[in-house]
């Protein structure tokens, strides 16, 4: 299993320009998320999904989309990038197997807005 | 409102030493509570996952423990070695199901000294 995935590693872009940051898993996990991390606040969460076609926000949802359309993806989009969301993002899933819901992360997407 | 602290935020010890991690949160009805590390530029790797009704959990040199009435965890690392430095993370989950969210603090960065 490749795990969980993300692309890009690294993207710079301007203000008001739009991007999606791409997430997969093949474990058939239920659960993804997205987090971003930033100095001195820790993670924190920006969406969620419980499954495909479900999703919700979490704690820092302005500024982001989210789609489920299939188990195995759930991009992340930018709709019109501010310097505030220059961080590092995480994608994240999990799959509750008699309670032992270990989350699994990617690598992350190093992001800045100029 | 769920917050997870983290003190200190970093610790630097010689090599062999035993060490503890501290972990505490506000409200203590948690489904379970997990512990991360991170290394520089990278994703979070999951080391112990304790669920509410336990008390420790083992891997190797890496003890979890878990007092849900007083809202603490720990981290035991016995014989702490270079390769032990990174960022410790600990999370907690409220519940399960559609609404399954994780708190994090913002971490502990170990420095282990040859």
């Amino acid at each position: 299993n490749a795990g969980v995935t993300q692309t890009p590693k690294f993207q710079v872009l301007k203000t008001g320009q739009s991007m999606t940051l791409q997430c997969a898993q093949d474990m058939n996990h239920e659960y993804m998320s997205w987090y971003r991390q930033d100095p001195g606040m820790g993670l924190r969460l920006i969406h969620y999904s419980v499954g495909a076609g479900i999703t919700d926000q979490g704690e820092v949802p302005n500024g982001y989309n989210v789609s489920r359309s299939t188990t195995e993806d759930f991009p992340l989009r930018l709709l019109s990038a501010a310097p505030s969301q220059t961080s590092v993002y995480f994608c994240a899933s999990s799959f509750p197997t008699g309670g032992h819901e270990t989350q699994y992360f990617g690598p992350g997407t190093r992001l800045l807005v100029l | 409102k769920q917050e997870v602290t983290q003190i200190p935020a970093a610790l630097s010890v010689p090599e062999g030493e035993n060490l503890v991690l501290n972990c505490s949160f506000t409200d203590s009805a948690i489904y379970n509570l997990q512990w991360f590390r991170q290394d520089p530029g990278k994703g979070l790797t999951s080391l112990l996952l304790i669920q509410s009704s336990q008390r420790e959990q083992t891997s190797g040199r890496l003890n979890a423990s878990l007092d849900k009435s007083s809202g603490r965890s720990t981290l035991y690392i016995a014989a702490s070695q270079p390769g032990d430095s990174a960022t410790y993370l600990c999370a907690v989950r409220m519940n399960t199901g559609a609404n399954s969210k994780l708190t994090f603090g913002k971490g502990i960065t170990l420095s282990v000294r040859p």
